[in-house]
C-alpha cells in the first residue's frame, strides 16, 4: 500500500522539551511538505523539502527544525523554542507525476502538558 | 505572493440539498486552484484540481467547480449532499513553476437529515 504515514498519531510535550514527529511516504517522490493547522487559519507551512539533503524554511519555520536525510523520511523537530506549539500537524508529498498535486498524511496532532 | 479567501466560514445544509463553497483568490500570475476536503482528525483529500483548460473541473464524491478568471474566483458545488459530506473544505493556490500551497481559511460543511 503507497501512502505517507505520520506518528505518533497524539504526542505530548512538556515546556522546554523538544519533540520530533515522523513523515514517511513509499511513494518515490522528491517533494516533501510540513503544515501546521491551527482552528479558522488553514493550513500554514512550516518548511519544505525538494530534494535529499536540501530543505527552505516556509512562512513559520521559527522554533521548528528538520532533516532530509532520506528520500522517503522528512521528521520535524519542534523545539523548546516554539512557544505555541499546539496544532495539528500534516506532512505532504509530491512527485513527478501530477507534480502539482500535494499528497497529504494523516496528521500528528501536538499537545502540550 | 498569491492568497486564497473562503468566504463562508461555516455551511450548514439539509440532506440532498445543494451547496456552494466560495473561494476567491489574488495573483497577478497565472495559478493553479484545488479543493481538498478533510474529514475530523484526518489528513487532506484531493477533490479536485484547475489547471488550465476547461473552466468546470469535475471531481470525487460529486463535487465540481468552475474556475473564473474575472472575477478570480473557483467556487465548489454540489447538487446534492449526504451526511457524509460533513467535512472541513480547503481552497488552495500554486504558482504553475512552484507547487507551494497557499491555503483558504477553511469552510465548515455541516449536513443535517
Amino acid at each position: 500500500d503507497g501512502g505517507i504515514t505520520q506518528s505518533p498519531k497524539y504526542l505530548f510535550r512538556k515546556e522546554g522539551q523538544n519533540v520530533t514527529l515522523s513523515c514517511e511516504q513509499n511513494l518515490n517522490h522528491d517533494a516533501m511538505y510540513w503544515y501546521r493547522q491551527d482552528p479558522g487559519q488553514g493550513l500554514r507551512l512550516i518548511y519544505y523539502s525538494q530534494i535529499v539533503n536540501d530543505f527552505q524554511k516556509g512562512d513559520i519555520a521559527e522554533g521548528y527544525s528538520v532533516s532530509r536525510e532520506k528520500k522517503e523520511s522528512f521528521p520535524l523537530t519542534v523545539t523548546s523554542a516554539q512557544k505555541n506549539p499546539t496544532a495539528f500537524y500534516l506532512c505532504a508529498s509530491r512527485g513527478e507525476v501530477l507534480q502539482e498535486t500535494q499528497y497529504f498524511g494523516p496528521g500528528t496532532r501536538l499537545l502540550v502538558l | 505572493a498569491q492568497s486564497v479567501t473562503q468566504l463562508d466560514s461555516q455551511v450548514p445544509v439539509f440532506e440532498e440539498a445543494p451547496v456552494e463553497l466560495r473561494c476567491n483568490y489574488s495573483s497577478s500570475v497565472s495559478v493553479y486552484l484545488f479543493w481538498y476536503v478533510q474529514y475530523p482528525n484526518q489528513g487532506l483529500q484531493l477533490l479536485l484540481k484547475y489547471l488550465s483548460g476547461s473552466t468546470l473541473v469535475k471531481g470525487i464524491n460529486g463535487f465540481e467547480a468552475e474556475f473564473n478568471k474575472s472575477q478570480t474566483s473557483f467556487h465548489l458545488r454540489k447538487p446534492s449532499v449526504h451526511i457524509s459530506d460533513t467535512a472541513e473544505y480547503f481552497c488552495a493556490v500554486s504558482l504553475p513553476n512552484d507547487y507551494k500551497l497557499s491555503f483558504g481559511a477553511g469552510t465548515t460543511v455541516t449536513v443535517r437529515a
